[in-house]
């Protein structure tokens, strides 16, 4: 298996521009994660999806921030309008779920929002 | 809140010695246990998962679990510059998947 997939591996964008972030998950794999990485606050998770659908969005940092699965092998992190202190490492991860908890990590996707 | 605490380190080992890195943390319905290795720059890496109290054993690694004390950790036997890293402590409610909490790392460093 090609494991999680991420796109872009990074992006340098100017504040106030929208950013969307992509991930394939390991195919069959019922559960994706968005998580993010600062130096600050360390690996905090922003979402998770079981079946595509959106079951813990408390991690979302504010209505700029939103996501979607539309379907079981792609989803996306957006980020409408940018801000400079949204930089950070966005990682995307899945698991097989109630056949295994462990989750598995994406390279992740570098934002550098000038 | 849910919080896992880890010491930031540096953790200075000699190389053919056993690394120690501990973990607490403070939400008692924590039933799942990882953890994982960061290289500088990389993704984190699952290397052990334990889920019951004691200890499991996977090559040069233990995970040890005490729920009473709310406390888990991992060894490492015959440290090798390789095992190098930041390893980060992560735990959830389990039943099903759910989000992990992460503790912050703890950079270790295995000296030749």
């Amino acid at each position: 298996d090609a494991g999680v997939i991420q796109s872009p591996r990074h992006e340098v964008t100017e504040m106030g521009q929208e950013v969307t972030l992509r991930c394939k998950p390991i195919s069959g794999h019922d559960y994706l994660f968005w998580y993010r990485q600062t130096m600050m606050r360390g690996l905090e998770l922003l979402i998770y999806f079981n079946n595509n659908v959106p079951i813990d969005d408390s991690g979302m940092p504010e209505d700029r921030f939103s996501a979607k699965m539309p379907n079981a092998s792609f989803s996306t992190l957006k980020i409408q309008p940018s801000e400079p202190r949204d930089s950070a490492v966005y990682f995307c991860a899945s698991s097989p779920g109630l056949a295994g908890q462990e989750q598995y990590f994406g390279p992740g996707t570098r934002l550098t929002v000038t | 809140q849910k919080e896992v605490e880890q010491n930031s380190g540096p953790l200075s080992v000699p190389e053919g010695a056993i690394a120690s890195l501990n973990c607490t943390y403070s939400d008692r319905g924590s039933q799942s246990f990882f953890w994982y290795r960061q290289y500088s720059g990389k993704s984190p890496e699952l290397i052990m998962f334990i889920y019951s109290n004691g200890d499991k054993e996977d090559g040069r690694f233990t995970a040890q679990l005490n729920k009473a004390s709310q406390y888990v950790s991992l060894l490492i036997r015959d440290s090798q510059p390789s095992d190098s890293a930041t390893y980060l402590c992560a735990v959830n409610r389990g039943g099903g998947a759910d989000g992990l909490t992460f503790g912050k790392g703890t950079h270790l460093i295995i000296q030749p």
